[in-house]
């Protein structure tokens, strides 16, 4: 089963920044949080990853919480593209392992 | 480089019928993976090999299924005596497999088992 819990939709109005939440309070301490997208009919997609500090990429933003439990996606300016299932996994980096997805969040970005 | 590939893309076959996906990972990937994703639902992990050895088969994985990397490139996955229930869409993934470890996925075969 999937260690993380993510509201099952938002939306967000374009040019505004999307907040993601994921909850995942029984995360170990050698798991990293990644963060994976899917539009419509097209396979997921990598957006990004980080262990305890905050991350950015030409992505998006990923601020994780001081005791790890919870982290949250920032899209800095949302477009209309970036509507999407939104999967928020965590699993020990580099190892061989398959990814678990939950369901997700689905962010609808309305004009 | 392309990235990952899948063929077909759409498959329609009748409940029996046996029917063949391929995956095409990016050239470097050693790590390749096999997920079916039904409506509504994540991605589930069904195999994965690293270069040619199977390493990992999930419980979905009935023995009508197979998969294979004969030269550690492009993996096939086979299903025998299709039932309804194998509609879904099939997703490849590859993995370099370094420290970071993200894997990037193909677009998908979607199966319709009529």
């Amino acid at each position: 089963d999937a260690k993380t819990t993510q509201p099952t939709s938002m939306d967000c109005a374009e040019g505004r920044a999307a907040n993601l939440p994921c909850n995942h309070s029984t995360i170990s301490g050698n798991e990293y949080v990644y963060w994976y997208r899917q539009i419509h009919s097209q396979g997921p997609q990598y957006i990004i990853h980080g262990l305890k500090n905050n991350e950015t990429n030409e992505m998006a933003s990923l601020i994780i919480t001081e005791d790890r439990k919870s982290s949250t996606l920032i899209l800095p300016h949302a477009t209309l593209r970036d509507t999407a299932v939104y999967y928020c996994i965590v699993r020990v980096a580099g190892s061989q392992g398959n990814l678990i997805f939950g369901k997700g969040t689905k962010l609808s970005v309305k004009p | 480089d392309t990235g990952v590939s899948q063929d077909p893309r759409h498959k329609i076959t009748k409940r029996g019928q046996n029917v063949t996906f391929r995956c095409d990972p990016i050239s470097e990937h050693n790590r390749l993976y096999w997920y079916r994703q039904t409506l509504g639902q994540g991605p589930e992990f069904l195999t994965y090999f690293q270069n040619e050895a199977q390493l990992e088969k999930s419980r979905l994985l009935s023995d009508r299924f197979s998969a294979e990397r004969p030269k550690g490139s492009f993996s096939t996955l086979e299903i025998q005596r299709t039932e309804q229930g194998d509609s879904a869409m099939y997703l490849c993934a590859s993995s370099y497999g370094g420290q970071s470890g993200e894997q990037y996925f193909g677009p998908g075969t979607r199966l319709t088992v009529t």
